[in-house]
Order: structure tokens, then sequence, then C-alpha cells
């Protein structure tokens, strides 16, 4: 899972300040997941797209949040006027478009917002 | 609906003992991959072991190996001669179709030596 690369790994952001987080998946895949994870609980799910393409948002919240995978370079994760509540650990995956094999993840981004 | 159901949220196990970690799913969909992932204090998620919905067997992958069980569904990991390094928290996940990956709430996995 070394191949997706999150960045940046940690990121320290004032209330009402915008968040980038970024993802480039592995080599091949085509597909990228989002997921947030508090501490101490599950990964929920954000959303899930294809090269210019969402295939599902069902995960994000209907405001401040943003995603795109664009055809060139990483997807983003974009978060506006971040608030306390949005500090969480945010996880890329990313796979072929096929059900039957694995998504690898990223390292992660913690995002702390002060 | 809850897809995925990890009935124990903490297990505490010895050194050496083999244990099962428990998962249910649900869906219609005949085409669909499980999988397990391991998350320790470090926080990446590590890929343990899939299994595929058409499959005869259960996976085996080292020590890991998958209690598949399609009519009660459910996809058990069982993890044989544990080790203080196995101390983490386990995830199970099942992907449909033309869909998103979704996990379940997870198991706190504590090997005491």
């Amino acid at each position: 899972n070394a191949g997706v690369m999150q960045n940046p790994r940690h990121l320290v952001r004032r209330r009402g300040q915008e968040a980038r987080l970024r993802c480039s998946p592995m080599k091949g895949h085509s597909h990228v997941y989002w997921y947030r994870q508090l501490p101490e609980e599950g990964l929920k799910f954000m959303v899930y797209l294809q090269k210019e393409n969402i295939i599902d948002e069902s995960g994000m919240p209907k405001e401040r949040f943003s995603a795109e995978f664009p055809k060139e370079g990483p997807s983003i994760l974009r978060i506006q006027q971040v608030v306390r509540g949005d500090s969480a650990a945010y996880f890329c995956a990313s796979s072929p478009p096929t059900v039957h094999t694995e998504a690898f993840f990223g390292q992660g981004t913690r995002l702390t917002v002060v | 609906a809850q897809k995925i159901t990890q009935t124990q949220p903490g297990m505490f196990v010895q050194e050496k003992e083999a244990v099962t970690l428990d998962c249910t799913y649900d869906t219609s969909d005949p085409s669909y991959g499980l999988f397990w992932y391991k998350q320790p204090s470090s926080g990446e998620m590590i890929f343990l072991i899939y299994q595929g919905s058409y499959d005869q067997q259960n996976a085996t992958e080292g020590r890991y190996s998958l209690n598949f069980q399609k009519a009660r569904k459910s996809a058990n990991l069982v993890i044989s001669a544990s080790q203080l390094g196995d101390s983490a928290m386990y995830f199970c996940a099942m992907r449909e179709r033309a869909q998103k990956l979704v996990f379940g709430q997870g198991t706190r996995l504590t090997i005491n030596p």
C-alpha cells in the first residue's frame, strides 16, 4: 500500500480556513475513495470517485466539503471554512475498477483545527 | 441499514492462542468482495486478506484465514498463533459491484504476553 501517496501527513488549520488534502493513487488505479476517521472510531465513507467523475458522494457533508479527481493530477478533498469538528484523520484508498481487488490505503492526513 | 457488522468492540487473547474476529454482512448482490484490514496504533491501514463471493475455498494468507460462510453471510477472520504485534484495530469491509468499500465498526484486539 506504499503506492498510495497522501499529503500532507499532518495539517493544522485555524477555524475558518480552507484545508486541501491530496491523494495520488497507485499506478494503474482509476478509482479513489475518501474516508474520515475520528479517534477510536471506524472509517466513515465520504466519497468515491473515478477520473473526472463522482460515483458516490453519499457520505459527504452537504456544505463546505468537495472532492475531485481530475484527468491529470491527484485527487483533492477540499474543506472550506473548517471547524473544530472537522479534526480527524482522512484516508484515501485507490483500486482498479473491479469488485474483486483490494483497495490500498495511503498513510492518511491528520487534520487539526485550532 | 448496516451492511457490515462487527459485534466485538474489544477482544483480549493470550499470546500464541488463536483468535477469531467476527464479521457479518448484508447484500443482495451475488458478486461482492470481502476484506480485512489491520490498523495498528501508528494509524496506517494494512490490507490482510480478501475473499470473493464466488470463491469456493476459504482464503488464507500466512497466519490469517477467512472463515467464509456464505449462507450465514459471515466472514470471520482467524489469526493463528497470535503475536504481540497483532495488537491493533481490525476492520472488516465489503465491496459490491461498482460500489464503494464499506467498513464495519472495528474490533480492538489486544494480545497479552
